[in-house]
């Protein structure tokens, strides 16, 4: 069973810092590109960035190019999402998604003075 | 950016009945490796996404077989045969072909 825990959102004021983790098991982490995906409130999904199985490509939409990091440690099947610059519109729900297509409960981001 | 149009935005069905739903991208989903990675996922009120169709037609582990999905290149389908109470809610189609992955705008399936 493909199990995905993600964690590490919070309440963050504008221009703040967070680091979103996520947890897999129950698939071959190291053969999957990875990527993180949000949700805001009510609204339709959006890919936010993607990384090779091996690490070696990162990818980012254009509204976190440059805020965001993604990485990767496939001998402890993690991934993560190094977020700066916080704006009130990154407020999301954020999911890891192996393929894009696979999908845990998320974690909670609000960006909020 | 592969751009994904999904059509209708709603669709009211009665329960029994079958619903069917498009989704075209802007360009061919067709892989260098061979696979074409179109994928349907289905997302109820307050839940997460959950995977229903994957590669364009394969239905994904405990996915029940009223859901089919079809098509080729740069036009699929999804068909849900009968529909079913636990049926309403957003499908989305996503290209994960080629980076920035990209989904479709969700059509909400609801019951008339």
């Amino acid at each position: 069973e493909v199990v995905l825990l993600e964690s590490g959102g919070d309440l963050i004021q504008p221009g703040g810092s967070l680091r979103l983790s996520c947890e897999a098991s129950g698939f071959t982490f190291a053969r999957f590109a990875m990527s993180w995906v949000r949700q805001a409130p009510g609204k339709g999904l959006e890919w936010v960035s993607g990384i090779n199985p091996g690490g070696e490509g990162t990818y980012y939409a254009d509204s976190v190019e440059g805020r965001f990091t993604i990485s990767r440690d496939n001998s402890e099947n993690k991934v993560y999402l190094q977020m700066t610059s916080l704006r009130v519109d990154d407020s999301a729900m954020y999911y890891c998604a192996p393929g894009g297509i696979l999908w845990g409960q998320g974690t909670l981001v609000t960006v909020s003075s | 950016d592969i751009v994904m149009t999904q059509t209708p935005l709603s669709s009211p069905v009665t329960l029994g009945q079958p619903a069917s739903m498009s989704c075209r991208s802007s360009q061919s989903l067709v892989h260098s490796d061979g696979n074409t990675y179109l994928s349907w996922l289905h997302q109820r009120p307050g839940q997460s996404p959950r995977l229903l169709i994957f590669e364009i037609s394969k239905r994904f582990s405990g996915v029940p077989d009223r859901f089919t999905g079809s098509g080729a290149g740069t036009d699929f389908t999804l068909k849900i045969s009968r529909v079913e109470a636990e049926d309403v809610g957003i499908y989305y189609c996503i290209q994960g072909t080629q980076f920035p992955y990209t989904f479709g705008q969700g059509t909400n399936l609801e019951i008339k």
